[in-house]
């Protein structure tokens, strides 16, 4: 069936390494991806996108990279800080469910002094 | 910065009241969505419109109901709370791409809702 999933829950770093958070997905036809983060209390925010023609694309301290022969996609966050700390959910497109997105459970990032 | 927003942020309300969840966005987007989250959980979309006089049920049952009737407003009505009502409601919006694409969706910040 189609589903988006994380590797990991939660995810503990030191300030200033950098962070790799994962994410599996099933469906072979999806053609785009989103990464959001959600901090406490707050709606779920847009960080970075890809389309299913690109493997890697950068943003301002994020990477998003898409391995399509495995289906994986993962976010890399350069010199972590503490406003980084969130959970953050990848989401799925296929075209399919009227075009909605489908997200996948959520890695918490904790990012130590 | 997207420019949704929702209230109240925080309701607290007694079992069997009727409540409405106010959503407006003012991007001029047609498509409008409601998710329902549990703390530190994943998304689940309870509702889903088009556009004016479109709304759809999502994937997750819900007993709520929703209506459309300007783009920019898209209110969720509880109309008899009950204590397993209690969650986050989320409402989003995105352009709506009638020949595929991405639609990226933006949240507003989200209504806590506690039913005693």
């Amino acid at each position: 069936g189609e589903s988006v999933g994380l590797h990991l829950p939660t995810l503990s770093v030191q300030e200033g390494d950098n962070s790799i958070i994962n994410c599996a997905y099933s469906n072979s036809a999806s053609d785009y991806f989103i990464w959001y983060k959600q901090e406490s209390g707050k709606g779920p925010q847009f960080i970075i996108d890809i389309r299913s023609n690109m493997d890697k694309r950068q943003g301002q301290r994020v990477t998003v990279l898409l391995n399509k022969t495995v289906k994986h996609l993962s976010l890399q966050i350069a010199a972590t800080q503490p406003g980084d700390s969130a959970v953050y959910f990848c989401a799925e497109n296929y075209g399919g469910s009227q075009g909605n997105l489908i997200f996948g459970k959520g890695t918490k990032l904790s990012v130590k002094p | 910065e997207a420019d949704i927003y929702q209230t109240p942020r925080y309701l607290v309300i007694g079992t069997g009241k009727k409540i409405t969840l106010e959503c407006s966005q003012t991007m001029g987007h047609d498509k409008m969505y409601w998710y329902q989250q549990d703390p530190g959980m994943e998304l689940h979309l309870i509702h889903y419109s088009y556009g004016v006089n479109s709304t759809e049920k999502g994937d997750l049952s819900s007993e709520s109901t929703v209506s459309r009737i300007r783009t920019e407003h898209f209110p969720l009505t509880l109309e008899s709370a009950r204590p397993s009502h209690t969650s986050q409601y989320l409402c989003a919006s995105s352009e709506y791409r009638r020949q595929g694409g991405k639609e990226t969706q933006y949240f507003g910040p989200g209504t806590r809702l506690l039913v005693l």
